[in-house]
């Protein structure tokens, strides 16, 4: 079954924990993008990645690192997670840069 | 830079009424129009990606337009029923992606 998966789905940590949230998917897509939501906000663009070993930042990076080292996974790394990074997060993929993404299920972080 | 806008924030419509939703973006430096259906609970799923001045895609009752050179795109929904209760967002990309913040869609029946 084509998919993007995320782990962990739900996860409550303290401030200055580094924790890694997992995102890989079984479609052989190049493009790869990590996404935040927050209420009122909608989905932010965190980083973003065109292919293994280019990534790019998106619109709110700052406190976040990602590698790209295969092609199928695209981890999201929070090095000193603080509460202002209590969000729902979502990994999405696709073929190219201008495809439609397919979204992972979330993962929800609260950081306390 | 894009920024994405999407009017009306939230809609309430009765079964089968017709509706329409607006997504606005700067027309320079654009590959790609996207828009995503999003359930309560779920993740967003893919509806329309349109990239060319005049596109139209279709897929059931739902119908979208693009018009790149105003910065504009219309999803159109005709004959609404309880299960397109959603939140409908649009999305536009260079390199990066910026999503607009949605418009809530509440159908009656």
């Amino acid at each position: 079954e084509a998919q993007v998966t995320q782990n962990p789905r739900y996860l409550i940590t303290v401030t200055g924990k580094k924790l890694t949230v997992t995102c890989s998917q079984n479609m052989n897509h190049e493009y790869m993008s990590w996404y935040r939501q927050d209420p009122g906000l909608g989905l932010r663009q965190i980083y973003y990645s065109m292919n293994v070993e280019v990534t790019d930042k998106g619109d709110v990076p700052e406190g976040y690192k990602v590698s790209r080292k295969e092609k199928r996974n695209f981890p999201l790394i929070l090095e000193s997670p603080s509460p202002n990074q209590t969000s729902l997060y979502f990994c999405a993929s696709s073929f190219t840069i201008a495809g439609e993404q397919y979204f992972g299920p979330g993962t929800r972080l609260t950081v306390t | 830079i894009l920024n994405v806008e999407q009017s009306p924030q939230s809609l309430h419509v009765q079964e089968g009424d017709s509706t329409n939703f607006t997504c606005s973006f700067p027309s320079s430096n654009f590959y790609a129009l996207h828009w995503y259906r999003w359930e309560t609970a779920k993740s967003p799923e893919a509806l329309f990606v349109m990239t060319l001045n005049g596109d139209e895609k279709k897929k059931g009752r739902i119908s979208a337009t693009l018009n790149t050179k105003e910065g504009y795109s219309y999803l159109y929904i005709k004959g609404s029923q309880p299960e397109d209760s959603a939140t409908y967002l649009c999305a536009a990309n260079n390199n990066d992606m910026r999503f607009g913040a949605g418009t809530r869609l509440t159908v009656k029946p």
